[in-house]
């Protein structure tokens, strides 16, 4: 079946560690992207890719890194700069404007990071 | 800027009754996408509904139906004959500037519906 797999589901970082989350798609899909949620609130771009090999920051990439060496692949590393990693990470993907056809989006299921 | 507000945190509805939540958003972009995404207590994202900004006729899936007004900026959600799997956190979104080097999803903070039996 097509979609998003993120792993892990939960995960947990020690102090001064930096920890990956990781998240693949088999839609072929162009566009990926990385939210933070934290608990009653709503969702913040981390950042996002609209092609390989490129990527921008969103709204609070500080102490995030990513990278985009395939189409399938979009994995986030929580740094140890990030002080308030405690949060639930959701990655989503969508087909680029450019392919013609509805925009339509997927979302995997969250990995929640928890500081030890 | 381009944003996307929910002014309502929580709302709370009868079983079949109808409800209708509010979104608005502020983009200089002619060409966008409008969501309306369903979190359950799994805290997976559903896709609830879509809108294309060039359409003028509004969106509707089944019980769930769009007010979009494009002049004022508003894309509300109404929820018909209400259902307790209804139950859920409701989050308005927008893909601005559709198309062009800076697409990217813009989330509102949620607001929280509770269907009552």
């Amino acid at each position: 079946d097509g979609g998003i797999t993120q792993s892990p589901k939960y995960l947990f970082r020690k102090e001064g560690q930096n920890v990956t989350l990781s998240c693949e798609q088999n839609l072929n899909h162009d566009a990926m992207y990385w939210y933070r949620q934290d608990p009653g609130q709503g969702l913040r771009l981390i950042y996002y890719s609209q092609i390989v090999n490129d990527f921008q920051k969103g709204d609070i990439a500080e102490g995030y890194s990513v990278s985009r060496e395939k189409k399938e692949s979009f994995p986030l590393t929580v740094t140890s700069a990030q002080k308030n990693p405690t949060a639930f990470y959701l990655c989503a993907s969508s087909i680029s404007p450019d392919r013609g056809v509805e925009e339509k989006l997927f979302f995997g299921s969250g990995t929640q990071l928890s500081v030890l | 800027a381009q944003t996307v507000t929910q002014s309502q945190p929580e709302m709370s509805v009868q079983e079949a009754e109808t409800v209708t939540l509010s979104c608005t958003y502020d983009t200089s972009e002619s060409n966008y996408y409008l969501f309306w995404y369903k979190q359950p207590p799994s805290r997976q994202m559903i896709l609830v509904i879509r809108q294309e900004a060039y359409k003028q006729q509004n969106a509707t899936e089944n019980r769930f139906s769009v007010n979009f007004q494009k002049a004022a900026k508003s894309f509300s959600l109404k929820i018909s004959d209400s259902q307790l799997g209804d139950t859920a956190m409701y989050f308005c979104a927008g893909m601005m500037n559709y198309g062009g080097a800076t697409n990217k999803l813009i989330f509102g903070t949620g607001t929280l519906l509770a269907v009552q039996p």
